[in-house]
Parts: C-alpha cells; sequence; structure tokens
C-alpha cells in the first residue's frame, strides 16, 4: 500500500535550536520526493525536491536527505527562526505520476 | 503563491447550494490539480488537468466538477451533492504531471 508517514505529529522548540523531521514511505514505483512548508491558513510552498540519485539537499536553513533504499527522508532545520513555525509535508511521488501526500508535522518555535 | 490566484480566501454557503472556487494559473503550466484539506489529514485529490479540455477524477471527485477550457484557468464547483463540503481547498500547478507543484493561497469554505 502506498503510504507516506511522518514523525512527530507535532514538535515544540525553543528559538535557535536545531530540529530534524522524518518522512518514511511505502511508494512504489518511486519517482521524487518533495518537502513544502505550508503557513496556518496558506498554500504549501516547496522547500525541497530529490530524486533517486540524490542524498542530500539543502535549501537556506533547511536540509533534507533521502535514503532510498530504507525509503526515509528527514528534514533538517538549523538554528530555528519563529518564521519556521508551520506545518512540514513530506509528498512521495510515483513515477506513474501519483502524488501521496503525508500528514505533516506541525512545528511550533517558541521565543 | 508564486503566480497562483485562488478566490475568494473565504466563503459561506447555505447547504444545498452549489458554490464555485476559482483559480487561476500566470505560470504557462499545462497541469492543474484542486485538492481538499481537512484538519489532521494530508492533502486528497479532487480533480486534475493535464491540457485544456481534459480532466481527470482524482481520490474524491464525488460531488465535486471542473472545467478547463482555458491553460490559465480551472474552476472548481462543490455541487450540493457533496456531502461534507466544510473544507480548506487548495489549487495547484505544474509545469507536467512528472514536475513539482505550485500552489495558491487555499480558499476556506464553510457550509452551514
Amino acid at each position: 500500500k502506498n503510504q507516506v508517514e511522518q514523525s512527530p505529529q507535532s514538535l515544540i522548540i525553543l528559538e535557535g535550536k536545531n530540529c530534524t523531521l522524518q518522512c518514511n514511505y511505502t511508494v512504489s514505483p518511486f519517482s521524487n520526493l518533495r518537502w513544502y512548508k505550508q503557513d496556518t491558513g496558506r498554500g504549501p510552498v516547496s522547500l525541497t525536491i530529490m530524486t533517486f540519485s540524490e542524498n542530500t539537499k539543502s535549501n537556506g536553513r533547511y536540509t533534507a536527505t533521502l535514503d532510498a533504499d530504507t525509503k526515509q527522508s528527514s528534514l533538517h532545520i538549523t538554528a530555528s527562526q519563529l518564521s519556521d513555525s508551520a506545518s512540514y509535508i513530506c509528498v512521495v511521488a510515483r513515477r506513474d505520476d501519483k502524488i501521496i501526500f503525508g500528514k505533516g508535522t506541525r512545528l511550533h518555535i517558541l521565543p | 503563491d508564486g503566480g497562483i490566484t485562488q478566490s475568494p480566501k473565504y466563503l459561506f454557503r447555505k447547504e444545498g447550494q452549489n458554490v464555485t472556487l476559482s483559480c487561476e494559473q500566470n505560470l504557462n503550466h499545462d497541469a492543474m490539480y484542486w485538492y481538499r484539506q481537512d484538519p489532521g489529514q494530508g492533502l486528497r485529490l479532487i480533480y486534475y488537468s493535464q491540457i485544456v479540455n481534459d480532466f481527470q477524477k482524482g481520490d474524491i471527485a464525488e460531488g465535486y466538477s471542473v472545467s478547463r477550457e482555458k491553460k490559465e484557468s480551472f474552476p472548481l464547483t462543490v455541487t450540493s451533492a457533496q456531502k461534507n463540503p466544510t473544507a480548506f481547498y487548495l489549487c495547484a500547478s505544474s509545469m507536467t504531471r512528472y514536475y513539482e507543484q505550485y500552489f495558491g493561497p487555499g480558499t476556506r469554505l464553510t457550509v452551514t
């Protein structure tokens, strides 16, 4: 069954700290994996997109990793800021164009 | 939110009324999508269109209808047949179905 599981469901950290969000998937055949940031009441915004051959991709303070063998991805946020408070959604695309969304991790940054 | 606009941001309707949500993009993308987002759930695909005058049902198409008469526009009609229409609706577009999607700001529909 094609699924995308994200953990934790929610996370609270202090401003300036680092954190890592996890994404495990059982989607096959795999095409690419995407991380999106969604502010409350807004549309998701793309952070990274990785194909099978890419292990790491960075976008500023955001670094995504992909292990296609274990079907795991992580999103690491360095030196968190209050503006990082949002939901982070992991999305996996299959080669037949079907796109499966995770339920997201809700991140709260406290001052 | 890129070059995708959705209007209105908030919409209120009485039960039994049809309502149309607008989605326009100026990114010259061929593919467009409609998703529904409910609390605690991942985005669910309602309809998608890969090209003008063509569209396909997604996972939860019942009670919804769409049209794609222009490349830039992909309106969604929520009909009275949709049993639980209150939700946050997101429109997205991409160059083709293989490429990453760009999302609009969303429309929050409340039906009472």
